[in-house]
């Protein structure tokens, strides 16, 4: 089982639907998830971290399942500037200290 | 809003050639890393620095790569004999905190093309 696992995509939406990526991590004891937003050939920017109760920051909800381990993203009301892959990563202890963990992302096209 | 820098933006170099990766780090923040990108592919871990020392390093930082923090603001990661294969982006990142609570800040990258 791959440490971080996402449905690469494409997602095909019109604009103002709402979309969910769904992320899967194979440690139980990983012990912090992120989402981040990469636009083609930028550097991964920060969309949310996400707790154990959930968090939600305008049209975006992140949810964290530890007992099936997996991270969820709902993104609400599709913006055309939506458009981007999606990553999840997540920190894994590793040997005493813990490593980030990138999964392969999600591409989400946002269509007018 | 404070960023972590890198530069050059892009380098290009021959196989064989060391080529040195600069990045300032946001300025309170105590963890620095180093990942890379190959075009297409998903962003792998290459190393963690915390404390002016490697914390973690991954089975792609081999003895080829160094990292060092020489003055206290810049953390540079050097290749020293580069091959085709390191062609790809390299990001640095930096985190006020690791483990928990460790939202990871990145730089906009250095694209390296090794011919």
């Amino acid at each position: 089982r791959k440490e971080v696992e996402q449905d690469p995509g494409p997602f095909n939406v019109p604009e103002g639907a709402t979309v969910a990526f769904n992320c899967t991590y194979s440690n139980s004891a990983s012990q912090s998830f992120f989402w981040y937003r990469q636009d083609c050939r930028k550097e991964p920017k920060l969309l949310m971290s996400v707790y154990s109760s959930g968090n939600e920051d305008g049209r975006f909800t992140a949810q964290l399942n530890r007992a099936s381990q997996y991270i969820s993203l709902l993104i609400r009301d599709s913006k055309l500037s939506d458009s981007a892959t999606y990553l999840c990563v997540v920190n894994m202890p590793t040997s005493g200290t813990y490593k980030y963990i990138f999964g392969t992302g999600t591409r989400l096209k946002v269509l007018a | 809003e404070p960023e972590v820098t890198q530069t050059p933006s892009h380098q290009v170099t021959q196989m064989g050639q060391e080529v040195i990766l600069r990045c300032v780090p946001i300025s309170n923040h105590l963890y620095f890393y180093w990942y890379r990108q190959i075009l297409g592919q998903k962003v792998e871990f290459l190393v963690s620095f915390y404390n002016n020392e490697i914390s973690e390093k991954s089975e792609i930082f081999d003895d080829q790569f160094s990292v060092e923090r020489p003055d206290g603001s810049n953390f540079t990661l050097k290749i020293r004999s580069t091959k085709l294969e390191d062609s790809a982006m390299y990001f640095c990142a930096s985190s006020m905190a690791s483990g928990r609570v460790g939202e990871q800040f990145f730089g906009p990258g250095t694209r390296l093309t090794v011919l």
